[in-house]
């Protein structure tokens, strides 16, 4: 079992609309979960961090947390060209260590 | 403010040789981490030091190995090099071990 596992896509949304991007993770000691953005032949970006249950936002960005489930997602709101990217879910965990998923591949068609 | 640096930006390597990588993290940062990503995977975490001890270390061969020196910069040296190494090594530094990481430009490394 992976540590944390991904929708690899590719999922495609219209402009305007809103991209779901889900993740969930084994280790249920885990406290810091992160969202990073990759474009094409670059290093991740962070986007945001959550460490406690319920929603986080930030602009069009909100972050999601059910440490009973396991689960975080990320929903970008008003979905732009420019959003088009693979996004990473990172988890650290009890061991310090970082985990990444494999990552979501999202179009944004105009 | 500058982010985090690494060098070189590429290399290219023959099966069998050494290599270091270098990193230097953002101003106020104590912690880098190294990651390797292949094409297509997320990144897969090598190293973690803080105030240059080993904070932790990922499920990678002896032939990796890393430091920190006292500036807080960092080095990450693969010998023996396989096909298999060939990938974006990307180091992450953070204020401290267990916090928020930001990654640099990463090296790509390519083995022949």
């Amino acid at each position: 079992q992976k540590e944390v596992e991904q929708n690899s896509g590719p999922l495609s949304v219209p402009e305007g609309a809103i991209a779901s991007l889900n993740c969930t993770y084994s280790d249920r000691g885990s406290q810091s979960f992160f969202w990073y953005r990759q474009y094409s032949g670059k290093s991740p970006e962070l986007i945001m961090f959550i460490y406690s249950n319920g929603d986080k936002e930030d602009g069009r960005f909100t972050a999601q947390l059910n440490k009973a489930s396991q689960y975080v997602s990320l929903l970008i709101r008003d979905s732009q060209p420019s959003d088009s990217a693979t996004y990473l879910c990172a988890v650290r965990s009890t061991g310090n260590q970082f985990y990444f998923g494999t990552g979501t591949s999202l179009t944004v068609i105009p | 403010d500058a982010g985090v640096t690494q060098s070189p930006t590429h290399l290219i390597k023959t099966r069998g040789q050494h290599v270091t990588l270098r990193c230097s993290p953002i101003s106020g940062h104590k912690s880098v981490s190294w990651y390797q990503q292949v094409l297509g995977q997320g990144p897969q975490f090598i190293f973690q030091y803080y105030e240059k001890e080993e904070r932790g270390r990922g499920n990678f061969p002896d032939r990796f190995s890393a430091r920190q020196f006292p500036n807080y910069s960092s080095e990450l040296n693969v010998n023996a090099l396989l096909l298999g190494d060939s990938a974006l090594y990307l180091c992450a530094s953070s204020w401290d071990a267990p916090d928020t990481q930001y990654f640099g430009p990463g090296t790509r490394l390519t083995v022949l």
